[in-house]
């Protein structure tokens, strides 16, 4: 079993849509969580972090349950610049970062 | 904007042949990491430093895969003899203390 694990995707939903990206961790004494978004052909670039009491970012929020194990990405009234792969990241310790494969997202007009 | 730079942006070589990859870290940064994409394993942990020292390379083939940093503005990885099966990109990564912070664009590897 990988140490974090994400939806598989592809997510296709319309302009204005709201969707939700699930991912668990098995590592229970991670500390750190994260939401990275990779273009096609891009490198890898820190969306935001997550932390237990839920963080928003416009029309971002990220939540953290610890008890179960998983954090969530929420997108609100998506754009067509959404469209990406949303990497779940957990930060281990021991300078361990482990990522998520990715979900895909295609917003589409 | 600070980055981190990684050479060569693409590298196509012939199974057998020695490949190095280099990075310069933020200025600054005291933690450098290298982690390989594919499609089938996703980012996987290569290798990383802190303050120029190896501190884990578990996750790198030790056979054919090295990693140095042989100064604070310079780390190599380097593949030899290269394989089809090491077909990846490349991202180098820096940050501060023992978390992640910057990839660099990568380096689009194939080996035929």
């Amino acid at each position: 079993r990988k140490e974090v694990e994400q939806d598989p995707g592809p997510f296709n939903v319309p302009e204005g849509a709201t969707v939700a990206f699930n991912c668990t961790y098995s590592n229970s004494a991670s500390q750190s969580f994260f939401w990275y978004r990779q273009d096609c052909r891009k490198e890898p670039k820190l969306l935001m972090s997550v932390y237990s009491s839920g963080n928003e970012d416009g029309r971002f929020t990220a939540q953290l349950n610890r008890a179960s194990q998983y954090i969530s990405l929420l997108i609100r009234d998506s754009k067509l610049s959404d469209s990406a792969t949303y990497l779940c990241v957990a930060y281990t310790g021991g300078f361990k970062t482990i990522f998520g494969a990715g979900t895909r997202l295609f917003v589409k007009a | 904007d600070a980055r981190v730079t990684q050479t060569p942006r693409h590298k196509v070589t012939e199974m057998g042949q020695e490949v190095t990859m280099r990075c310069q870290p933020i200025l600054g940064h005291n933690t450098v990491f290298w982690y390989r994409q594919t499609m089938m394993q996703g980012l996987e942990l290569l290798a990383y430093f802190r303050n120029r020292a190896p501190l884990d390379d578990s996750g790198m083939p030790k056979d054919r895969f090295s990693a140095e940093m042989p100064d604070a503005t310079l780390a190599t990885l380097k593949i030899q003899p290269s394989e089809p099966r090491d077909s990846a990109v490349y991202f180098c990564a820096s940050g501060f203390s023992a978390q992640l912070d910057t990839f660099g664009s990568g380096t689009r590897l194939t080996v035929v």
